[in-house]
């Protein structure tokens, strides 16, 4: 079956310690999308990217990093420059930069700094 | 700028009656809307969209929404509520003419009561 698979689904980290989340999409879409959701917030732009070797900062982009090597992945870092990391974070995708269709999400990753 | 805003945190309704769910929306030019659905510690989950045409968006699951230019807003609906529709539900809005992104409101909590 097509579509976007988050991994781990849950993640513990220790202070001042960074961690990968995953995102890989086997759906031949351009466009990958990572947002923060945290309760009564709703969701908020991290970074995206619309082409291999190219993203671009979001609304929150300070403390995270990402890399976009191969169409089909785009991993999110959360270094220690971030100072409130636990969240659920979601990754999406979109068929191009049109987004006439909208994202088709990921399964979501459950952030906790312990 | 683009932005959308979900003025009620939680709805409650009895199930077999109608649903409303408010969204209102600001973008410069035409908007594309999209309404998602989320259950508890997944992703988020396509139910509609509005590009262009009929005001009236008819989506999964037996919801519908209507666009209303004039007062910039996109109503999730439902003639009869289900309890197995509780869940969170977000309205998201691009501008064409510009966004290269989708952002989303703040997300209002369906509870529908047996």
């Amino acid at each position: 079956d097509g579509g976007i698979t988050q991994s781990p689904k849950y993640l513990f980290r220790k202070e001042g310690q960074n961690v990968t989340l995953s995102c890989e999409q086997n759906l031949n879409h351009d466009a990958m999308y990572w947002y923060r959701q945290d309760p009564g917030q709703g969701l908020r732009l991290i970074y995206y990217s619309q082409i291999v070797n190219d993203f671009q900062k979001g609304d929150i982009a300070e403390g995270y990093s990402v890399s976009r090597e191969k169409k089909e992945s785009f991993p999110l870092t959360v270094t220690s420059a971030q100072k409130n990391p636990t969240a659920f974070y979601l990754c999406a995708s979109s068929i191009d930069r049109s987004l006439n269709y909208g994202y088709t999400f990921g399964s979501g990753t459950r952030l906790t700094v312990v | 700028a683009q932005s959308v805003a979900q003025p009620e945190d939680q709805v409650n309704v009895a199930e077999g009656n109608p649903l409303t769910v408010k969204c209102t929306y600001s973008v410069s030019g035409n908007p594309y809307l999209f309404w998602y659905v989320q259950y508890p510690n997944r992703g988020l989950q396509f139910l509609l969209k509005y590009i262009t045409g009929d005001n009236l968006v008819k989506g999964s699951y037996g919801f519908e929404a209507e666009f209303n230019k004039s007062q910039t807003s996109f109503h999730l609906k439902k003639p009869s509520a289900l309890v197995s529709d509780s869940a969170l539900y977000f309205c998201a809005v691009r501008d064409a003419g510009s966004a290269r992104q989708l952002t989303f409101g703040s997300g209002t909590q369906l509870t529908v009561l047996p």
